[in-house]
């Protein structure tokens, strides 16, 4: 089975703060990505990477940094926390796909972060 | 551009009952089309997709979806849902072809009944 661990379920941070959140998949996957989640909004992909050392903006990445310097970890940055990033954070992963194809994305249980 | 619409925000429905989760998307290009569900305190994981063929797809859990091409909806239903399918599920749309991102509704909860 894939899995992707993420390295907090719950996480409170005080405005102004770096804070890192971590995501590690097991299935070799070369795609990783970050997301967050909002009520009402639904998934906002924020950073995504297809390679190591490789990374695109999403749709939303103001004010995030990820780093990808191992294959199987995607890190996501908030170089200086606010309020507004309070939120649901989704890590997910997938094999490249072939022409013609979608591979799945597999996620991780997210990681709740308040900043106060 | 892409985006997906789920017109209802919360979908109520009693055990055994059917149920049907609206989908509307639009794209300017041939598109993927997929179902994601997410228990409680979980990640998503994938229900069911359409990338090409027949255009009624089944899933997991006795889900199944039709791909509307002149209406440009994708709905999801169940004949007869059960308590354990309370969940948030979202539509989400990707342009086919090449590396495209995937575009997320946002999201039907589903609650059942006993």
């Amino acid at each position: 089975d894939v899995k992707v661990t993420q390295s907090s379920r719950y996480l409170v941070k005080r405005t102004g703060e770096k804070v890192f959140l971590e995501c590690v998949q097991d299935m070799d996957h070369e795609n990783m990505f970050w997301y967050r989640q909002d009520p009402g909004l639904g998934l906002r992909l924020i950073y995504f990477s297809y390679d190591v050392k490789m990374k695109e903006k999403g749709d939303i990445p103001e004010g995030y940094s990820v780093s990808r310097e191992k294959k199987e970890r995607f890190s996501l940055i908030l170089e200086s926390a606010s309020t507004n990033q309070t939120s649901m954070y989704l890590c997910a992963s997938s094999s490249l796909a072939t022409l013609g194809n979608y591979n799945e994305q597999f996620f991780g249980p997210g990681t709740r972060l308040t900043v106060l | 551009a892409q985006s997906v619409t789920q017109l209802d925000s919360q979908v109520p429905v009693f055990e055994e009952a059917p149920v049907e989760l609206r989908c509307n998307y639009s794209s300017s290009v041939s598109v993927y089309l997929f179902w994601y569900v997410q228990y409680p305190n979980q990640g998503l994981q994938l229900l069911l997709k359409y990338l090409s063929g027949s255009t009624l797809v089944k899933g997991i859990n006795g889900f199944e979806a039709e791909f509307n091409k002149s209406q440009t909806s994708f709905h999801l239903r169940k004949p007869s849902v059960h308590i354990s399918d309370t969940a948030e599920y979202f539509c989400a749309v990707r342009g086919a072809g090449g590396y495209q991102k995937v575009t997320f509704g946002t999201g039907t909860k589903l609650q059942v009944i006993p």
